[in-house]
């Protein structure tokens, strides 16, 4: 495609539910990141994929929040037990090398009720 | 810990001023620079990068320093316009294998 694509573009669901946000990157992009954003605020680093292997996990806040890149293309963000604080847009970034500029998605607004 | 500190929340100019817009650093030695324009319920779009050992980057009517002693960079758009209105954030990165650190972010309001 000619973009990042996230899917779908708004959640909504209950507290204690799981999620699964997924993102597809521009084709042959081989490092991919996932961030978060609170209204207000810039975007929060999650975690960095360079090909299927996360490169750097340490911004995941806890064990709740798991992502994957199984096939070095397609990342799911998974997030389980939700709660009320992990409302936020999520947002998925890809680019050629980790050294160069990312291209966003427009993220995916979660709201856990 | 790390921190980035971007000048203002809000930055409020008259089209046809230059907007400057500062971005300040502690505790971090980045490789390089990125300016990202957002705007609502948009993602970031990236503008321009600039790598420590550079001093001045140009695009069109944008302009960035880095100096890397003051741990600051500055961004300025000239002759600005109310399509320059926008939320613009800076990051910092380190060498390849790491990701980008972003600031609050300056939202900035040209009006006619």
């Amino acid at each position: 495609g000619a973009g990042v694509s996230q899917t779908p573009s708004n959640k909504v669901t209950e507290k204690g539910k799981y999620v699964e946000l997924r993102c597809d990157p521009i084709s042959g992009h081989t490092a991919l990141y996932w961030y978060r954003q609170s209204l207000g605020q810039g975007p929060e680093f999650l975690i960095y994929f360079q090909g299927t292997g996360a490169a750097d996990d340490s911004g995941l806040p806890n064990d709740r929040f798991f992502a994957v890149r199984p096939e070095g293309s397609v990342s799911t963000l998974k997030i389980q037990r939700t709660e009320r604080g992990d409302s936020a847009v999520y947002l998925c970034a890809s680019s050629l090398r980790s050294d160069q500029p990312l291209h966003f998605g427009n993220g995916t607004r979660l709201t856990v009720t | 810990s790390q921190k980035i500190e971007q000048n203002s929340e809000a930055l409020n100019i008259q089209e046809g001023k230059t907007a400057t817009l500062t971005c300040n650093y502690t505790n971090y030695s980045p490789a390089y620079l990125q300016w990202y324009r957002q705007d609502p319920g948009r993602g970031p779009v990236f503008l321009l990068l600039i790598r420590e050992n550079e001093k001045e980057k140009r695009k069109e009517r944008l302009k960035v320093t880095f100096d890397t002693t003051l741990k600051q960079s500055l961004f300025h758009i000239t002759a600005s316009q109310p399509a320059d209105s926008a939320t613009y954030l800076c990051a910092l990165g380190k060498q390849a294998g790491t990701a980008l650190i972003f600031g609050k972010g300056t939202t900035l309001s040209v009006s006619s």
